[in-house]
């Protein structure tokens, strides 16, 4: 059974500095994978896609890669911000369905202290 | 008005009672999904459809009933719930197909007493 692992489970460092979130598949044959981010309350914000084809992807500060052979991914955070703070999910695909195979990890609870 | 709307944001109900979930989307998406997100665990998906036909049930309760008249539109019918049901619930929707993003609503925060 696929099982998804974040860690740390949370982590609080000061503005402006570059951090690294860790995601990882038990079962390393990932098709495609997703980071979130969610805020208190709130739904789900999609960040960044990584598709079959690809092994990273970039938005702003944001940057995420995936090793399918090992299937572990990164999310990288350049400069963190207050406005950061948030919990951070992935979520990985075995590809050969829908999204209704998507797997979620519990994910990682950052704070960004001023 | 774009994105994954879902009413109500909050909803306090007793065991006995029946009430109903709603999740609206105006992104142009086949598949929609009801997902449960309990404090310190996963996302739990419930139920998937695809183009109005139920395509997945991942085992849940009787006790949640889900409904898709259209491809826009998604209900989960509560009836004789259990507090431990308390959570969450989160609406998606995506393309339905591999390598489709999926697309969340705000959610319902549940809570039986």
């Amino acid at each position: 059974k696929q099982e998804v692992t974040q860690i740390p489970a949370a982590l609080s460092v000061p503005e402006g500095e570059n951090l690294v979130l860790n995601c990882s598949f038990t079962d390393s044959a990932i098709y495609n994978l997703q980071w979130f981010r969610q805020d208190p309350g709130k739904g789900l914000t999609s960040l960044l896609l990584i598709q079959s084809s690809q092994r990273e992807q970039t938005s702003g500060r944001l940057n995420a890669s995936l090793d399918k052979s090992s299937g572990r991914s990164t999310l990288y955070i350049a400069a963190s911000q207050p406005g950061d703070s948030a919990t951070y999910l992935c979520a990985g695909g075995p590809g050969y369905s829908s999204a209704s195979k998507i797997i979620f990890g519990s994910g990682t609870r950052l704070s960004i202290r001023p | 008005e774009t994105g994954v709307t879902q009413t109500p944001r909050h909803l306090v109900m007793g065991m006995t009672n029946k009430k109903s979930l709603k999740c609206e989307q105006h992104l142009g998406h086949n598949a929609m999904y009801w997902y449960k997100q309990s404090a310190k665990k996963p996302l739990e998906l419930m139920f998937v459809y695809n183009f109005k036909e139920q395509t997945e049930n991942n085992s849940v309760p009787s006790r949640f009933s889900p409904e898709c008249p259209n491809s826009s539109h998604l209900f989960l019918h509560l009836h004789t719930l259990q507090p431990e049901d308390s959570a969450l619930y989160l609406c998606a929707s995506s393309q339905g197909q591999e390598n489709s993003p999926l697309h969340f609503g705000n959610g319902t925060r549940l809570t039986v007493t």
